[in-house]
Parts: C-alpha cells; sequence; structure tokens
C-alpha cells in the first residue's frame, strides 16, 4: 500500500522568499497527488494537482513538481505572502481506484507543513 | 450554493455517550469521507461511501459507523464515545474518488 512522508514538518520564511515542501511516496503506481492548503481554524481546500503523465505544473505563485523516479513530488511558493501561511498537505492515490486491502490503493495525506511567512 | 456543510459545529460528550454528525453536500456528487484530524498525524480516513446506500471503511473504523441513505447526506455516528475520539471531524465529498475533495468546515469534538 501506499505510504506519503512530507517534510519539513515546520516552515518559516521571510516575504517575498520562496518556500518549498516535499512528499515522498512508496508505492509508483500511484498516478494522482494533490495538495490542500488549510488555515488555521478552516476547512482543507484543493490549490493545485498534478497527474503522473506530467512533470510541473504551475499556477500563479504556486507550482507542483513531480519526479516519477525518485517517487517524490514538490510544492514550490514563490513570493511568498503572509496569507500563505497555512498548514500544507499533499497525498498521492491511483486516480479513481477506491482504496482496497486487495489492490493495495490507499489515499494517505501526509502529516502536513505548518508554514508560516515573516512580514 | 453552501457546498459541503457540517452540523453540530461543535459538541461535548461524556464518555459512554453517543451522538451523531451530519454531512450535507448541494454539489451532487457520488462519494462522501468522513476524516479525523488530529495534531501532528494530518487527517485519516474514517469511512467512505462510493454511493447511495454503500459505505466502507478506511484507515481508522473502529469506533464509528456510518449510513448513506440519502445521496446528499452522510451520517457519522459514535455509538459510544471515548478520549480518544476527541478530534476535529471533516467531511468531503468529491465527483470522483478521492479526486478533488471539498470539504466541509469541521465539527469539533471533546469527549471528557
Amino acid at each position: 500500500g501506499e505510504n506519503v512522508e512530507q517534510h519539513p514538518s515546520t516552515l518559516s520564511v521571510q516575504e517575498g522568499d520562496s518556500a518549498v515542501i516535499k512528499c515522498t511516496y512508496s508505492d509508483s503506481a500511484s498516478n494522482y497527488f494533490p495538495w490542500y492548503k488549510q488555515e488555521l481554524g478552516k476547512r482543507p481546500q484543493l490549490i493545485i494537482d498534478i497527474r503522473s503523465n506530467v512533470g510541473e505544473k504551475k499556477d500563479q505563485r504556486i507550482a507542483v513538481t513531480l519526479n516519477k523516479t525518485a517517487k517524490h513530488f514538490s510544492l514550490h511558493i514563490t513570493e511568498t505572502q503572509p496569507e500563505d501561511s497555512a498548514v500544507y498537505f499533499c497525498a498521492a492515490s491511483k486516480m479513481g481506484e477506491l482504496p482496497s486491502p486487495n489492490t493495495g490503493n490507499q489515499f494517505y495525506f501526509g502529516t502536513g507543513t505548518s508554514l508560516t511567512v515573516i512580514p | 450554493n453552501a457546498g459541503v456543510t457540517q452540523t453540530p459545529k461543535f459538541r461535548v460528550l461524556k464518555t459512554g455517550q453517543s451522538m451523531t454528525l451530519l454531512c450535507a453536500q448541494d454539489m451532487n456528487h457520488e462519494y462522501m469521507y468522513w476524516y479525523r484530524q488530529d495534531p501532528g498525524m494530518g487527517l485519516r480516513l474514517i469511512h467512505y461511501s462510493v454511493g447511495e446506500g454503500t459505505t466502507a471503511k478506511g484507515e481508522v473504523p473502529d469506533g464509528y459507523n456510518v449510513s448513506r441513505l440519502k445521496k446528499q447526506n452522510f451520517l457519522l455516528g459514535l455509538e459510544s464515545a471515548a478520549p480518544s475520539q476527541t478530534s476535529v471531524y471533516f467531511c468531503a465529498s468529491s465527483y470522483q474518488v478521492f479526486w478533488k475533495l471539498f470539504f466541509g468546515e469541521g465539527s469539533r469534538l471533546t469527549v471528557l
């Protein structure tokens, strides 16, 4: 089954600097990698996702890169702003496939990275 | 368009009491999920449903039951609450399984 590890658990950056959060996964058959942002006291919200047939995806100041060979994917936030302060979660799965002990497919979130942007 | 709504938002229980959390979505999603969130543990899947009348166990199902009698509603029940079930519970729904999840606002449960 899938195992997702996320690093670092906490990250502090100065406003305007870049932030990078990395996740590794264990199942080479995983093909869908989303990132969720959770502001303090709020619900998690999807901010960007990538499928395994794409190496990089960008949306304004946010980008996700995927290295299938090394089985890791990263979230990059450029020109950070105070409103980027939040907890970020990664996840990995076989898209469209139900979790099952028979297939070994599981959808696990990483344990989260608490990002603080210092003004 | 309310999205995903959860009730109640806060609840305090005594050990052994029972309660039900209600999740409702108005996006006509087939898939619905219940997660719990604990410090340092991320989001862990309790139960999920792939359609009306169907439910399945997730990563941490013990001590919980669920029902999906209507497509738009997904109920999470605690029959005999324990302090270990103190957590923030999130409901979510999606159009495809585990794809682009929409979360509710969360329900904070404290078991004394």
